[in-house]
């Protein structure tokens, strides 16, 4: 079946520092989704990337959808403490599956 | 305010007992989801609801039952046929289903634990 795999699993950075996580699919998706899960907290929908190559920023948040539609980045530009939290991709496959298959998530902590 | 409300914040299910978790969402949203998230995972599809009186198995539907009898509820048993229930229950909702590109609002869960 579909699989999402992110990288890596956890990552600490030095606040200022840039960060970076990645997310493959095993098979090509419809579209990609990320979200954002706080400590303690609930995941919150960050984006949605539709197209080939697509790349969207949200202030200092960058996120690309690969030309074959089967990865995804989010990059982070000089990291702050409020960047804490749980990073996760969601993948909508292409074979005529209407459920988005979750990513195993990458752990950020920031040092300040 | 809208948004989705998960109860209880803690559960304590006790050995053949089945519990049942509850989901409201007042976002006039038509799609309803249940997730399982175990330490240091990501999320797990449990059942979806596309439209009320109907859901379907997510991956890992096995000791788990819902009903969707109204458009704004949503809930979730763990039954005794469950036998690993400790995890995190996310419930979310979307306003069309998946495969129109909508996303997912998520309550703020129900942590479940067996005494």
């Amino acid at each position: 079946g579909q699989q999402v795999m992110q990288i890596p699993q956890y990552q600490h950075v030095q606040e200022g520092e840039d960060f970076t996580t990645y997310c493959n699919s095993s098979t090509t998706l419809s579209n990609i989704q990320w979200y954002k899960q706080r400590p303690g907290g609930h995941p919150v929908f960050l984006i949605q990337l539709v197209k080939s190559g697509e790349v969207k920023k949200q202030k200092r948040l960058t996120f690309q959808f690969g030309e074959a539609k089967k990865n995804s980045s989010l990059h982070i530009t000089a990291t702050q403490t409020t960047d804490v939290g749980t990073y996760f991709c969601a993948g909508l496959g292409r074979t005529g599956t209407y459920k988005y298959i979750f990513g195993t998530g990458t752990r950020l902590k920031v040092l300040a | 305010d809208g948004g989705i409300t998960q109860s209880p914040k803690y559960l304590f299910r006790k050995e053949g007992q089945n519990v049942t978790l509850s989901c409201e969402q007042n976002l006039n949203h038509d799609a309803m989801y249940w997730y399982r998230q175990d330490p240091g995972q990501g999320l797990r599809l449990i059942y979806y609801s596309q439209i009320v009186n109907d859901f379907q198995k997510g991956d890992i539907a096995e000791g788990y039952s819902v009903s969707r009898e109204k458009k704004e509820s949503f809930p979730l048993t763990v039954t005794s046929a469950q036998k690993n229930p400790t995890a995190f229950y996310l419930c979310a909702s979307s306003r069309g289903f998946s495969g129109n590109n909508q996303p997912q609002h998520f309550g703020d869960g129900t942590r479940l634990s067996i005494l």
